[in-house]
């Protein structure tokens, strides 16, 4: 079975810094990952995925995130963080068990920018 | 466009007794999800659905039964709960192909006291 490690419970970080949330996964043939963010009180919100093609996918709020088979990777960068970035970061990958899918999560990177 | 709903949002049980968590989806979806979310352990999968009439179970299923009579709708049932089912509870849905994002309800926060 998959798994997925994100080892940085928590990332502080200044406003207008650069950031990066690491990511990694347990070796598989093929593999869709994902970066799905969650504000206080609210549910996921799916922030960018890799499916196939290009190892760099970008969101549309200036997060971009590098495939890496080699090293079994999926970090998120981005390069100026805003105050409103604050929130908690989940890396998942989606597992294919007999006939059907799961999505597996990792635990979780909380970032918190400080003005 | 609701996309995943939840129902309901809070509530406060007391051990031992049961309560079903509604997850209502209108995108029509095959696949259908409930994880719990803890302090620094992520989301678990706790049962999951690919399609109308069945259930399977995740990573943590124990103490909680699952039903999808309608494809539209995933319940998820605590027969008799426990303080160590104190949680948020999510439940997501997505399309019956794996290069497919899920979409994620608001969660519902249940205490067991």
């Amino acid at each position: 079975a998959q798994s997925v490690t994100q080892l940085d419970s928590q990332v502080p970080v200044f406003e207008e810094a650069p950031v990066e949330l690491r990511c990694n996964y347990s070796s598989s043939v093929s593999v869709y990952l994902f970066w799905y963010v969650q504000y206080p009180n609210q549910g996921l919100q799916l922030l960018l995925k890799y499916l196939s093609g290009s190892t760099l996918v970008e969101s549309i709020n200036g997060f971009e995130a590098e495939f890496n088979k080699s090293q079994t990777s999926f970090h998120l960068r981005k390069p100026s963080v805003h105050i409103s970035d604050t929130a908690e970061y989940f890396c998942a990958v989606s597992e294919r068990e007999d006939s059907s899918y799961k999505l597996i999560f990792g635990s979780g990177t909380r970032l918190l920018v400080r003005p | 466009n609701a996309g995943v709903t939840q129902t309901p949002k809070f509530r406060v049980l007391k051990t031992g007794q049961s309560m079903t968590l509604l997850c209502a989806q209108d995108m029509n979806h095959e696949y259908m999800y409930w994880y719990r979310q803890d302090p620094g352990m992520g989301l678990r999968l706790i049962h999951y659905s690919v399609g109308e009439g069945t259930t399977a179970k995740g990573e943590v299923p124990d103490g909680y039964n699952v039903s999808r009579l309608k494809k539209q709708n995933f319940l998820l049932g605590l027969e008799s709960a426990a303080p160590s089912q104190t949680s948020v509870y999510f439940c997501a849905s997505k399309q019956g192909i794996m290069n497919t994002e899920a979409f994620f309800g608001q969660g519902t926060r249940l205490t067991v006291v």
